[in-house]
């Protein structure tokens, strides 16, 4: 079993719409949740991270954390086309030693 | 601010050769780790260093190598190429932080590996 999980995709969704993206994870000991935006052929780049359950906001994303559950997803708000891009949920562990795993991505398609 | 870089930006190898990738960080961070990527599977972690002098396998460290010269310079050897290895392959840094404080990872801007 991988230790964080993303459906890949691809992910459709009209413009103006809300996007879901999902990420499960499977180290218990997990203690900080990233959310990573790579465009094609680009290096990723950090739009969110989220330490304690419950909801976090920054703009149109939301990032929501359930420990217990251990699931972590984004919401992206009145999508737009230039939100097209694969998305990247990484974890990193209870005693931050730098071992920063990520998920396999979930590629966003937002059509106008 | 340069921030990560990453040396060579594209290369072509030759089954069994070896070569060395360069990588080299500006902001005084702890750790730094290699990533490669492959179409659907994201960024796989191949080997990281949460501080000089130290590193560890990820998940996929078989057929590297990798050396932390000192705290600005993290570099990934492959000492037999496969095609297997064909990649991208991402230099990474990030702060060492607290306990259950983590902190962002700034990325370099890839090497694109091809072996033939």
């Amino acid at each position: 079993q991988k230790e964080v999980e993303q459906n890949s995709g691809p992910l459709s969704v009209p413009e103006g719409a809300i996007a879901s993206l999902n990420c499960t994870y499977s180290d218990r000991g997990s203690q900080s949740f990233f959310w990573y935006r790579q465009y094609s052929g680009k290096s990723p780049e950090l739009i969110m991270s989220i330490y304690s359950n419950g909801d976090k906001e920054d703009g149109r994303f939301t990032a929501q954390l359930n420990k217990a559950s251990q699931y972590v997803s984004l919401l992206i708000r009145d999508s737009q086309p230039s939100d097209s891009a694969t998305y990247l949920c990484a974890v990193t562990g209870i005693w931050n030693t730098g071992k920063l795993i990520f998920g396999q991505g979930t590629t966003l398609q937002v059509k106008p | 601010n340069a921030g990560v870089t990453q040396t060579p930006k594209f290369q072509v190898l030759k089954t069994g050769q070896s070569m060395t990738l360069q990588c080299a960080q500006d902001m005084n961070h702890n750790s730094m780790y290699w990533y490669r990527q492959d179409p659907g599977m994201g960024l796989r972690l191949i080997y990281y260093s949460a501080s000089e002098g130290t590193t560890d396998k990820g998940e996929v460290p078989n057929g590297y190598n990798v050396s932390r010269l000192n705290k600005r310079e993290f570099s990934l050897r492959l000492e037999s190429a496969a095609p297997s290895q064909t990649s991208v392959y991402f230099c990474a840094s990030s702060e060492e932080g607290q306990v259950s404080l983590g902190t962002e990872a700034f990325f370099g801007q890839g090497t694109r590996l091809t072996v033939v």
